[in-house]
C-alpha cells in the first residue's frame, strides 16, 4: 500500500513562526497536493507539484510557499504564521482516475 | 458556481438503518469520475468508493453504494445497515478534464457532511 507521512499530527506555532510541514511518500509518485481542511468549507488545494522542483498554486496559495526538491517529499512553507492560519493541512499523493488520492493522516496547526 | 454541492452539512441515523448522502455535480466534461471519502474524527481522508461517468452501473462497496443519477447530475452515497463507526465527516468529490503528466488529476471537494450515528 502507498503510505503518505506527514511528521507531525499536531503542532502549535506563535505568530510570526516560520513553520514547515513535512509530507512524504513511498511510492515514487510524480504528483503531490496540500490542501487545507476548515469547517464548513471542505478541503481547498494550497499548492500541487508534479514533479520535482516543479510547483503550482492551487485554489489559496496566500501566505504560503511550497519545496519539492526530491521525488519523495513535499513540504508545505508558512513563512510567517498568522493565526488565521490555524487549520487541519492534508498532504494527498497522486490522484489516480479511479483510486483517488492517497491522503496522509494530516496536521492540526494551532498558531497563537 | 460549486461543482460539488453537498447539501446537509448534518445527518442523523439510527443506528442498523440505512442513510444517504446527497452530492450533486457540476460538469461539461463528458468524461469524469466521482468520489466518496471518509474522515473519521482521527483526520484520516478514507476512500470509499468511485463512479466513473461511463459506468453502466452504480457502484459499490461492500455497505456503500452510489447512487448514480447522470441525468440530474447527482452521485448519493448510501449507506446500509449503519454502524456507530460511520459516524464521521463525508465528503463528495469530482475529478474531470485531463490530467497533469504524472497521471493525478486535481479534483474538486465537496464541504461535506457530517453523519452521527445514535446508537
Amino acid at each position: 500500500d502507498v503510505k503518505v507521512t506527514q511528521s507531525s499530527r499536531y503542532l502549535v506555532k506563535r505568530t510570526g513562526e516560520k513553520v514547515f510541514l513535512e509530507c512524504v511518500q513511498d511510492m515514487d509518485h510524480e504528483n503531490m497536493f496540500w490542501y487545507r481542511q476548515d469547517p464548513g468549507l471542505g478541503l481547498r488545494l494550497i499548492y500541487f507539484s508534479y514533479d520535482v522542483k516543479m510547483k503550482e498554486k492551487g485554489d489559496i496559495p496566500e501566505g504560503y510557499s511550497v519545496s519539492r526538491e526530491k521525488k519523495e517529499r513535499f513540504s508545505l512553507i508558512l513563512e510567517s504564521a498568522s493565526t488565521n492560519q490555524t487549520s487541519m493541512y492534508l498532504c494527498a499523493s497522486r490522484f489516480q482516475g479511479e483510486g483517488g488520492y492517497t491522503f496522509g493522516s494530516g496536521t492540526r496547526l494551532t498558531v497563537v | 458556481a460549486q461543482k460539488i454541492t453537498q447539501t446537509q452539512p448534518g445527518m442523523f441515523v439510527q443506528e442498523k438503518e440505512a442513510v444517504t448522502l446527497d452530492c450533486t455535480y457540476d460538469t461539461s466534461d463528458p468524461s469524469y469520475g466521482l468520489f466518496w471519502y471518509k474522515q473519521p474524527s482521527s483526520g484520516e481522508m478514507i476512500f470509499l468508493i468511485y463512479q466513473g461517468s461511463y459506468d453502466q452501473q452504480n457502484a459499490t462497496e461492500g455497505r456503500y453504494s452510489l447512487n448514480f443519477q447522470k441525468a440530474r447530475k447527482s452521485a448519493n452515497l448510501v449507506i446500509s445497515a449503519s454502524q456507530l463507526g460511520d459516524s464521521a465527516m463525508y465528503f463528495c468529490a469530482m475529478r474531470e478534464g485531463v490530467p497533469l503528466s504524472g497521471g493525478s488529476y486535481i479534483p474538486t471537494f465537496g464541504r461535506g457532511t457530517s453523519l452521527i450515528v445514535h446508537p
